[in-house]
């Protein structure tokens, strides 16, 4: 496995259901973060951890909790959540050093909520 | 607070012809870096191109190259003898201090053959 990998890359889920998105880094970085991608609106930065403590939470309900175990896995989980809930949940992962601030996704997970 | 604004929805352009996309940005900071990020329908985002802004010097990787106006706080992506491949929705993106990017709303780009 190469770059970064996120699963599954489709869900479907009711609003009572519980589920979880996994993400996993293959590329040594230290940083990694979580988005949200809706149709026709910019990409929104949801949280960042770097070297496994949260460092930013973008007023995100708390329905939706990460997990970061080690600086390689990223965790979203998902319970109660709403229709305006379903979008593209993007993983993504850097490296926290200077001059090195690009960030390299993961290929998504199209999340539905019915 | 960053903002970065794309405003072209949509544009096409003809295969092997050049197309220029454009976004503006703002920031108090005076070191921050751009970026041009591309999704195609596959949806895995792809790095295309990054430019510091200390350098003068416009970056270029391959067929793509910027036009980074730092005064206008102007940063587009200039595309060369565009391939059907190139087709994808293309953000700009800016980070600052706080290593956060900040994305526009993005072009989708169609490559007419």
């Amino acid at each position: 496995e190469t770059g970064v990998t996120q699963t599954p890359r489709h869900l479907v889920m009711g609003m009572t259901n519980k589920k979880s998105l996994k993400c996993e880094q293959h590329l040594g970085h230290n940083a990694m973060y979580w988005y949200k991608q809706s149709a026709k609106k910019p990409l929104e930065l949801m949280f960042v951890y770097n070297f496994k403590e949260q460092t930013e939470n973008n007023s995100v309900p708390s329905r939706f909790s990460p997990e970061c175990p080690n600086s390689s896995h990223l965790f979203l989980h998902l319970h109660t959540l709403q229709p305006e809930d379903s979008a593209l949940y993007l993983c993504a992962s850097s490296q926290n050093r200077d001059g090195a601030y690009e960030q390299y996704f993961g290929p998504g997970t199209r999340l539905t909520v019915t | 607070a960053q903002t970065v604004t794309q405003s072209q929805p949509e544009m096409s352009v003809q295969e092997a012809e050049t197309v220029t996309l454009s976004c503006t940005y703002d920031t108090s900071e005076s070191d921050y870096y751009l970026f041009w990020y591309k999704q195609p329908p596959s949806r895995q985002m792809i790095l295309v191109i990054r430019q510091e802004a200390y350098k003068q010097q416009n970056a270029t990787e391959n067929r793509f190259s910027v036009n980074f106006q730092k005064a206008a706080k102007s940063f587009s992506l200039k595309i060369s003898d565009s391939q059907l491949g190139d087709a994808a929705m293309y953000f700009c993106a800016l980070a600052g201090s706080a290593r956060q990017l900040t994305f526009g709303s993005g072009t989708q780009l169609t490559v007419l053959p």
